[in-house]
């Protein structure tokens, strides 16, 4: 089983702040999925195949990374970008998911 | 538009059954793999099961494998999970999602309470 491991835990950004998630895997995969997930919702399909920002999402968001190593990036943050931020490989099964980063406004 | 909408979530007794449905809608249903993936309270993600087109692969995680059930129904558009022998370490709310690695759609979610 690929074991992902999500850092930091918890955060605090500004307004304005450039924020990185991180993320990374017992083993090497090929793509990294990022959801977002606000409390009370489902999740949601925020970045696939690594970089790719799926239909709706502001693109002050980015994905990037390879290997083991991967990360979110927000530009510039925003208010509605509070949420928690769960990566997920699908290389095989089991899928695993990252423990999530819980983002908050300062 | 998608939808995917489960249903048949509830408060059930240690060791008892129960069967999740998912009604999918808005895409071709049998041009995409299928999962559950569920959250206990306050809790992260965790996926349970998926199931190929037809139905004919399925896969599980380590702690259900034995007690949970994925299948489907292509005609109908529907998903579904049995889930037997119940335990309190499955309440969660259970999702369904398309799977293609990526896990693009996602339903509201039932929540499953396992407890006396």
């Amino acid at each position: 089983e690929i074991v992902l491991t999500q850092s930091p835990t918890t955060m605090a950004a500004s307004p304005g702040e450039k924020v990185t998630l991180t993320c990374r895997a017992s083993s090497s995969v090929s793509y990294m999925y990022w959801y977002q997930q606000k409390s009370g919702t489902s999740p949601k399909l925020w970045i696939y195949d690594t970089s790719k920002l799926a239909s709706g999402v502001p693109n002050r968001f980015s994905g990037s990374g390879s290997g083991t190593s991967y990360s979110l990036t927000i530009s510039s943050m925003e208010t509605e970008d509070t949420a928690t931020y769960y990566c997920q490989q699908g290389r095989s099964y089991p899928y695993t998911f990252g423990a999530g980063t819980k983002l908050e406004l300062k | 538009e998608v939808q995917l909408v489960e249903s048949g979530g509830g408060l059930v007794q240690p060791g008892r059954s129960l069967k999740l449905s998912c009604a999918a809608s808005g895409f071709t249903f049998s041009d995409y793999y299928m999962a559950w993936v569920r959250q206990a309270p306050t809790k992260g993600l965790e996926w349970v099961a998926s199931i190929s087109y037809d139905g004919g692969s399925t896969y599980y995680r380590d702690s259900v494998k034995g007690r949970f059930t994925i299948s489907r129904d292509n005609a109908k558009s529907s998903l579904y999970l049995q889930m037997d022998s119940l335990r309190s370490e499955d309440t969660a709310t259970y999702y369904c999602t398309t799977d293609l690695s990526t896990l693009a759609y996602w339903g509201q979610g039932t929540l499953v309470t396992v407890s006396s």
